[in-house]
């Protein structure tokens, strides 16, 4: 299976800051027929199931700000939230979809300083 | 508008069987992919398994084959997760998600989770 390492396990950052969150692949996970990385990224709040935010690594979901943006290559991949907003407080996880099965990272914690 | 509507919580005993729904609308089902996905209580996201309703085509995670199985009903546009036999450590929230699919040259890919349903909360204790 890949492995997906999440870091940190929790940052706290203030209104209005930045927000770094990375994910690491065990293996790559680039397939050159179509040049994309099969990463996404999903935030998750309090009670609530995942959202998708990204998908190919950088390309932002339709009605997701653009304070959220995706980016990484090999197999280093980056979560930025820039302005970060009351509402961005929420567990943000990478996934893999390259290979079956399909592995998450464990989760990044974001709150306010 | 694409919705997965997932069937109630559930109270169960060890032992116990148990059958959990997800039902789809919106969109041809028969054409993508349905996911299950569990999360522990206070724990991250991980992937059971996954189905095509097209051909009922289905692949489970090694941790979890033979413990869960997924199943479909077209007629109903519903997917399906059941166990046999529940363990205390079942305890989860089970979510089913539809996953968007590409198509590279003449392969198809399967690619990103998209929408996901509500949630079954799956509690198991004697």
């Amino acid at each position: 299976d890949i492995v997906m390492t999440q870091s940190p396990d929790s940052l706290a950052v203030s209104l209005g800051g930045r927000a770094t969150i990375n994910c690491k692949s065990s293996q790559g996970v680039f397939f050159s027929s179509n040049n994309k990385y099969y990463i996404a990224w999903y935030q998750q709040k309090p009670g609530q199931p995942p959202k998708l935010l990204i998908y190919w690594a950088s390309t932002r979901e339709s009605g997701v700000p653009d304070r959220f943006s995706g980016g990484g290559s090999g197999t280093d991949f980056t979560l930025t939230i820039s302005d970060l907003q009351a509402e961005d407080v929420a567990v943000y996880y990478c996934q893999q979809y390259y290979k079956t099965p399909q592995t998450f990272g464990q989760g990044t914690k974001v709150e306010i300083k | 508008e694409v919705r997965l509507v997932q069937s109630g919580a559930e109270v169960k005993k060890p032992g116990e069987s148990l059958r959990i729904s997800c039902k789809a609308s919106g969109y041809n089902f028969a054409d993508y992919w349905i996911a299950w996905v569990r999360q522990m209580p206070g724990s991250g996201l991980e992937w059971l398994g996954v189905i095509y309703p097209g051909d009922s085509d289905t692949r489970y995670s090694p941790s979890f084959q033979g413990h869960v199985t997924i199943s479909t009903d077209k007629s109903f546009n519903t997917a399906y997760l059941q166990w046999s036999s529940l363990k205390a450590s079942d305890t989860a929230m089970y979510y089913c998600a539809r996953q968007q699919q590409v198509e590279v040259g003449s392969v198809t890919h399967k690619a990103w989770f998209d929408p996901w349903g509500q949630g079954t909360l799956v509690s198991v204790s004697s």
